[in-house]
C-alpha cells in the first residue's frame, strides 16, 4: 500500500496563479482532510470530507476549493494564489481504530507564492 | 468549537533531563487525543494516542495520560536524548473521527 500520496512535493507560484494540490489514498478510507502548517500556529484545518460527494469547511477555507468525486482522491485547489498561502500543506485520511480513529498523513507539499 | 492549547515554547533541555510538555483541550463529547512528532524537514509521525479517559499512551519512552477531569494530555519522558529534538504537536479528534484539531506545536531542542 502506498498510503496517502501528495503531489507535488514543492511548488512555486506567482501571485494570482491557480493550481491544484493532489492527494490520493489507496486504503479505502472514507474520511479525508487538508491542513496547512505555519510557524507558531500548528496545523489548521482547511477542508474535510466524510465521503465521496460530501465536503465541508474547516477553520481556514478562504481561497481554497475542494471536491471529492471518488473515495481515493481529494484535491485542493488554490483559485488565485496569494503570498499569505505560502505554507506547507498536509493531506490526511482517517479510519476507525480501537475505540477511536487513526490518521494517515501524506508527506506534505511545500508551497511558496511570490 | 474544539481547541487545543500547548505550553509556550521553545523548550531547551540537556541530555538525560526530564521532559514535560503541557497540553490542555476543550471539546464536546469524548475526543481521542494524540501526540505527533515532526523531525526537521519531515512530515508528521504519530507518537502516541489515547481514546478514553484514564488511558495512557506510550511509545519510545514517551507517555501521556488522558485526564478528563483536568482536560489535559501532558507529554512526558524521563530522560531525553539529542535525537528527540523535534517539534511536538498535541491534537484531538472529535467523536466522528473526520478531522483533527492541533495545538500550536512545541519546539524541543536537546543539547548534549
Amino acid at each position: 500500500n502506498a498510503g496517502v500520496t501528495q503531489t507535488p512535493k514543492f511548488q512555486v507560484l506567482k501571485t494570482g496563479q491557480s493550481m491544484t494540490l493532489q492527494c490520493a489514498q489507496d486504503m479505502n478510507h472514507e474520511y479525508m482532510s487538508w491542513y496547512r502548517q505555519d510557524p507558531g500556529m500548528g496545523l489548521r484545518l482547511i477542508h474535510y470530507s466524510v465521503g465521496a460527494g460530501i465536503t465541508d469547511q474547516g477553520e481556514v477555507p478562504n481561497g481554497y476549493n475542494v471536491s471529492r468525486s471518488t473515495t481515493e482522491d481529494f484535491p485542493l485547489r488554490l483559485l488565485s494564489a496569494a503570498p499569505s498561502q505560502t505554507s506547507v500543506y498536509f493531506c490526511a485520511s482517517s479510519y476507525p481504530s480501537k475505540g477511536g480513529y487513526g490518521y494517515t498523513f501524506g508527506s506534505g507539499t511545500r508551497l511558496t507564492v511570490v | 468549537g474544539d481547541s487545543v492549547t500547548q505550553m509556550e515554547g521553545p523548550v531547551t533541555l540537556s541530555e538525560e533531563a526530564f521532559l514535560t510538555i503541557n497540553c490542555t483541550y476543550t471539546a464536546t463529547g469524548y475526543p481521542s487525543l494524540f501526540w505527533y512528532v515532526q523531525y526537521p524537514g519531515e512530515g508528521l509521525q504519530l507518537l502516541l494516542k489515547a481514546t478514553k479517559a484514564d488511558d495512557k499512551g506510550s511509545n519510545k519512552g514517551f507517555e501521556a495520560t488522558y485526564r478528563k477531569e483536568t482536560t489535559s494530555f501532558h507529554l512526558e519522558k524521563g530522560s531525553v536524548q539529542v535525537s528527540d529534538s523535534a517539534v511536538y504537536f498535541c491534537a484531538l479528534s472529535e467523536t466522528s473521527g473526520s478531522r483533527l484539531t492541533f495545538g500550536e506545536g512545541t519546539q524541543l531542542t536537546v543539547n548534549p
